[in-house]
């Protein structure tokens, strides 16, 4: 069965500090990725999709870039983080054209 | 923007109770969806209706939708303490390769 991971789980970072937050999936093969971030109490915005190695495409300008230097790891990073980008950040994966996705548990990132 | 908005932003009921959410959106879609997240939690898959459907069921869910007004209703009926939690609509977006998101309808059944 497919799994989806995401780590760490929660994280306290200094503004102007790097981020890296990792997510992998199992289970599946050349799965679509997602990145989204949730404000407090808010929907979904998404960052990035990904829907193969090396292929990122961006929907908001913002202080944080995506990777995909694996078939099933997705990784969201920024090289100095800003007050605004606490929030909770949920890792996705869908499979060809199915309109289901697949969300992992997330990571709080508050930003000090 | 394409996000849906769901109405209303909080429902509170008593166990056993229906609760009814809409959701409206914007442009054209191939298929709406639902889905429900926990507090801290990510999101789940609850139901997935298409833009030629006009009613789908799964277990104690019932969704509607109606394109010519853009807009959909989830219904859980007899709900429990258990169905606590933010339930989001979901649309893609014809020819999109993303979904976007409503702001949810925060949930709570009260025991």
């Amino acid at each position: 069965s497919q799994t989806i991971h995401q780590w760490p789980a929660t994280l306290v970072q200094p503004v102007g500090s790097p981020l890296s937050l990792e997510c992998t999936v199992e289970g599946t093969s050349n799965p679509n990725l997602y990145w989204y971030r949730q404000a407090a109490g808010r929907g979904l915005q998404l960052l990035f999709y990904s829907v193969g190695i090396g292929q990122i495409s961006s929907e908001v300008p913002q202080n944080l870039s995506a990777s995909r230097p694996q078939d099933r790891q997705f990784i969201l990073s920024s090289k100095k983080l800003l007050l605004s980008d606490s929030g909770f950040y949920l890792c996705a994966w869908s499979v060809g054209q199915e309109a289901k996705q697949y969300f992992g548990p997330g990571t709080r990132l508050t930003v000090t | 923007s394409q996000q849906g908005e769901e109405d209303p932003q909080a429902l509170s009921i008593q166990e056993g109770e229906n609760a009814t959410m809409n959701c409206s959106y914007k442009t054209s879609i191939n298929n709406l969806q639902w889905y429900r997240q926990n507090s801290g939690r990510g999101l789940v898959h609850l139901i997935l209706i298409r833009s030629n459907e006009r009613e789908k069921h799964s277990g104690r869910l019932r969704v509607t939708l109606d394109t010519s007004k853009k807009s959909s209703s989830l219904l859980i009926t007899a709900s429990r303490a258990a169905d606590t939690a933010s339930y989001f609509c979901a649309t893609d977006g014809a020819g999109a390769n993303n979904l976007f998101f409503g702001t949810g309808t925060r949930l709570t059944v009260i025991p």
